[in-house]
């Protein structure tokens, strides 16, 4: 079991452009979170997504934020036109819905230039 | 809105000391569950230990164990006899098992252990 798999690890994007974030939840989770970690602060929810859809959304910006998690395939957290204040860490979890916590994926480090 | 509190920004302790990491939480629900994660330099989330509300017993794993005082609202994490690979990020953690079960974190204790 590989667990939680994030890619890229880390991903330089210029202003204005595209960051596609992804996660591939743990063998039998159907169960994903996404977090961001601001430096030197702690993880703020983001969204809360299950099979093709979307549970949980308070966590997510308005604007240019999106996220999907379709029947097949990984999870994705798409920012649009990136700015700089987008530059954080991003991390996915995921869990079998069961109440024993969550597998975190180690983060993609996303940095706006 | 449930919030999570780390009132310690940073702490230290020397090798083989022991060392609390305090957390306090408000929520209006009975039911629910607490955690500790510690993030090391490699970033990578690690559960520490689990706490569920209903049970009166303090939770403990090996060096690690809490004081859970649910009146006060109150959750503590002991390190004891500490190692120089428990330096890191710890975060304190609520989750509410309902509807979405998304967790909520505190802003994160930074410990370093001394040589």
């Amino acid at each position: 079991n590989a667990g939680v798999m994030q890619n890229p690890r880390h991903l330089v994007r210029r202003r204005g452009q595209e960051a596609r974030l992804r996660c591939s939840p743990m063998k039998g989770h159907s169960h994903v979170y996404w977090y961001r970690q601001l430096p030197e602060e702690g993880l703020k929810f983001m969204v809360y997504l299950q099979k093709e859809n979307i549970i949980d959304e308070s966590g997510m910006p308005k604007e240019r934020f999106s996220a999907e998690f379709p029947k097949e395939g990984p999870s994705i957290l798409r920012i649009q036109q990136v700015v700089r204040g987008d530059s954080a860490a991003y991390f996915c979890a995921s869990s079998a819905g069961t109440d024993y916590g969550y597998t975190f994926g180690s983060g993609t480090r996303l940095t706006v230039v | 809105a449930q919030t999570v509190t780390q009132s310690q920004p940073e702490m230290s302790v020397q090798e083989a000391e022991t060392v609390t990491l305090s957390c306090t939480y408000d929520t209006s629900e009975n039911n629910y569950y607490l955690f500790w994660y510690k993030q090391p330099p490699s970033r990578q989330m690690i559960l520490v230990i689990r706490q569920e509300a209903y049970k009166q017993q303090n939770a403990t794993e090996n060096r690690f164990s809490v004081n859970f005082q649910k009146a006060a609202k109150s959750f503590s994490l002991k390190i004891s006899d500490s190692q120089l690979g428990d330096t890191a990020m710890y975060f304190c953690a609520f989750m509410k098992p309902l509807n979405n079960n998304d967790m909520r974190f505190g802003a994160g204790t930074r410990l370093t252990v001394k040589p």
